[in-house]
């Protein structure tokens, strides 16, 4: 069983859905989590960190559920632009070679 | 802008080759990192620094090296260039701490082995 695990996907959704990925991990050591995007042949960018309560930034909403050990990404009103591939990472221990990628979640918004 | 900068985009080797990839990044961060990305295996971590002159070997350290003289230079180097080697590989770097997880990437270096 894979670390860090995702839905590859593709999702494809309509301009203006809503649409949510999971990102499960096995190590209940982890610590910390983040959600990243990549475009396509392009390097990954941070699109946001995780936090325990819960997080939005914009139309962004990341939930953390410790008990079942997973994140999930909530994106509202999706876009044209929002078409990416969508990274989760999860931290265990703080140390930087504890930091695991998930696979990625391919998401297409169709107009 | 912080920036993280790789200084190839695209490189093509010879089996056998010594291949050096430079990274540099201007945010006074701690942790710098090397990965590769291949269709399918997703992102795997070559090797980490955390400081000057430390390193951590990764999840596929074999047929790399790397070095870190000064705290924004970090350069992974491929004693002899293999065909399973060809990849795309990502710098990358970080704060230290609860923020090690907040990474900022270079725009990658695409090496073909032949």
């Amino acid at each position: 069983r894979k670390e860090v695990e995702q839905d590859p996907g593709p999702f494809n959704v309509p301009e203006g859905a809503t649409v949510a990925f999971n990102c499960t991990y096995s190590n209940s050591a982890s610590q910390s989590f983040f959600w990243y995007r990549q475009d396509c042949r392009k390097e990954p960018k941070l699109l946001m960190s995780v936090y325990s309560s819960g997080n939005e930034d914009g139309r962004f909403t990341a939930q953390l559920n410790r008990a079942s050990q997973y994140i999930s990404l909530l994106i509202r009103d999706s876009k044209l632009s929002d078409s990416a591939t969508y990274l989760c990472v999860v931290n265990a221990e703080g140390a930087g070679n504890m930091l695991t990628f998930g696979g990625g979640t391919r998401l297409m918004v169709k107009p | 802008d912080v920036k993280v900068t790789q200084s190839s985009r695209y490189l093509v080797k010879r089996t056998g080759e010594k291949v050096f990839l430079e990274c540099v990044q201007d945010m006074d961060h701690e942790n710098m990192f090397w990965y590769r990305q291949d269709p399918g295996l997703g992102l795997r971590l070559i090797y980490f620094s955390y400081d000057v002159k430390m390193k951590e070997k990764g999840d596929i350290p074999e047929g790399y090296s790397v070095s870190r003289e000064k705290k924004e230079r970090f350069s992974l180097i491929l004693e002899s260039a293999s065909t399973n080697q060809t990849s795309m590989y990502l710098c990358a770097s970080s704060r230290r701490g609860k923020r090690i997880g907040e990474l900022f990437f270079g725009e990658g270096s695409r090496l073909t082995v032949l």
